[in-house]
């Protein structure tokens, strides 16, 4: 149980265009969703907490016009890079808390989205 | 949040020998550290986890330490084997939030 997976897996786009990444727990009802970034070798940066039919709460830095979260239901986010540019290619990964079989904390990531702007 | 240091970046060890990673934390508001294994394209999967009114937990191979008092937590694997190869990252939690360590590359070597 406690499974979360993303699509696409990965894209490439040009500069300027908008791109959509899914996120969705397949098994549980998540109470809250996460969107992160992680650049290679690096760790994961938090970007923004999502919770089901309310605004997304960003972390400081991150811009919520250019990165735009919609959690429709509480087993589906999605995350907009709106008009891409090549310093937005990196490796975006949702999580989701809220499966019976961990503790109220505990976060199940999905597999990454690698996205490519050229 | 403030920042996880985790310690050391790299490590190597002979199949079947021990490995410890070490993580440090300063806010006092921390409740929750879970551990995680990336692999090299892959998103992040839980190992384990420990709640900060428990001092140590374990599972089959894996165990993971808490000192509470001292702000440190360490993950330990014990029988390593080639397929614990991978980036693991500690992470701290407070009000359901987590903050990442900078991740420890371990390689097993057969």
């Amino acid at each position: 149980g406690a499974v979360v997976s993303q699509h696409p897996s990965r894209v490439i786009c040009k500069s300027g265009t908008s791109v959509k990444i899914e996120c969705r727990s397949l098994d549980f009802q998540a109470t809250t969703m996460f969107w992160y970034r992680q650049f290679p070798k690096q760790s994961l940066m938090l970007m923004a907490t999502s919770n089901e039919g309310s605004k997304a709460t960003y972390e400081q830095g991150v811009e919520k016009d250019k990165f735009l979260i919609n959690h429709a239901s509480l087993t589906l986010s999605t995350l907009t890079v709106t008009s891409a540019h090549p310093e937005d290619s990196s490796f975006y990964i949702c999580s989701a808390r809220g499966a019976t079989s961990g503790s109220a904390d505990t976060q199940y990531f999905g597999p990454g989205t690698r996205l490519t702007v050229l | 949040g403030e920042n996880v240091e985790q310690h050391p970046s790299t490590l190597s060890v002979q199949e079947g020998d021990s490995a410890v990673i070490k993580c440090t934390y300063s806010d006092s508001a921390s409740n929750y550290f879970p551990w995680y294994k990336q692999e090299l394209g892959k998103g992040p999967q839980l190992i384990i986890d420990i709640r900060s009114n428990v001092g140590e937990k374990k599972d089959q191979r894996i165990a993971v330490t808490l000192n509470k008092t001292a702000k440190h937590f360490s993950l330990h694997i014990t029988e390593t084997q080639p397929e614990d190869s991978a980036v693991y990252f500690c992470a701290r939690g407070s009000n359901y939030k987590l903050t990442f360590g900078k991740g420890t590359l371990l390689t097993v070597n057969p």
